[in-house]
C-alpha cells in the first residue's frame, strides 16, 4: 500500500484479556519495526523484523509480549494477559532498508487496557 | 548504553520567531540523526536526516539541522515559527550494526503564540 497501516486504530480491553494489533507495512519494505509510545515518551523499540524473522527482540518488556511476521509482509503484535501498564500507542514502521534511511511510521493503535 | 537527550520537553515561541530545538546523543562513534514531527493523534512524520556528507540538513517545512560531532549535538532550527508547527518533535539516532532500530529521544512539544 502507499502507507504505514495500522489496525485497529483503538483497542480498549479488559484486564487480563488477550489482543492483536496489526501492521501492514509499505509493500516491498523488507524490515519491520514495532515500537511503543507511552503518554509523554519518545518510542521505546520493541521489537524489529527482517523479512520473516525477528531480527533483534530485545525491547520486548517480557513474555506476554510476541510478535510474528509469517509471511515477511503483515506483522500482528500479540499481549497476553494484559496489565493496564501496557496501556500506550504501539507504533509500527517499515524501511526498504536498514534504519539509517530512516523509516515509514503507521499513525498507531492506541491500547487502553481497562 | 546510548541514549539521546533533549533539552526541554516544552519550548513556546512567538509566531515568527527563531525555533531551536536542541538534541545531543551519546556516542564516540557518528551515528545517524533523524528529527520526527507527530501532530496529535498521528504516527511520526520524518522532518530531516543526516546520514554522511553535509552536516548542515535542510528538511521539510523549512526546517534544518546540523550536525555537529565535536558537541555531539544535531539541534533542530527554523528561522520563522509558524502556526502550522505547533507539534511534538523527536530526535532519534541509529547507530548500525546487528541492531536496526532507531533510539528515540523523550520528544519537545513546540507552542506557537499568535
Amino acid at each position: 500500500g502507499a502507507g504505514v497501516s495500522q489496525t485497529p486504530s483503538n483497542k480498549v480491553t479488559e484486564k487480563g484479556k488477550y489482543v492483536e494489533l496489526r501492521c501492514d507495512p509499505i509493500s516491498g519494505h523488507t524490515a519491520l519495526y514495532w515500537y511503543r509510545q507511552s503518554l509523554g515518551q519518545g518510542p521505546e523499540f520493541l521489537i524489529y523484523f527482517q523479512g520473516t524473522g525477528a531480527a533483534d527482540d530485545s525491547g520486548l518488556p517480557n513474555d506476554r509480549f510476541f510478535a510474528v511476521r509469517p509471511e515477511g509482509s503483515v506483522s500482528t503484535l500479540k499481549i497476553q494477559r494484559t496489565e493496564r501498564g501496557d496501556s500506550a500507542v504501539y507504533l509500527c514502521a517499515s524501511s526498504s532498508d536498514r534504519a539509517g534511511y530512516g523509516y515509514t511510521f503507521g499513525s498507531g493503535t492506541r491500547l487502553t487496557v481497562v | 548504553a546510548q541514549s539521546v537527550t533533549q533539552l526541554g520537553s516544552h519550548v513556546s515561541v512567538s509566531e515568527g520567531a527563531l525555533v531551536l530545538l536542541r538534541c545531543n546523543y551519546s556516542s564516540s562513534v557518528p551515528p545517524y540523526l533523524f528529527w520526527y514531527v507527530q501532530y496529535p493523534n498521528q504516527g511520526l512524520q520524518l522532518l530531516l536526516k543526516y546520514t554522511t556528507g553535509a552536516t548542515l540538513v535542510k528538511g521539510i517545512n523549512g526546517f534544518e539541522a546540523e550536525f555537529k560531532k565535536s558537541e555531539t549535538s544535531f539541534h533542530l532550527t527554523k528561522p520563522s515559527a509558524h502556526m502550522s508547527d505547533a507539534a511534538e518533535y523527536f530526535c532519534a539516532v541509529f547507530y548500525g550494526g546487528s541492531q536496526g532500530n532507531l533510539i528515540f529521544g523523550k520528544g519537545t512539544k513546540l507552542s506557537v503564540k499568535p
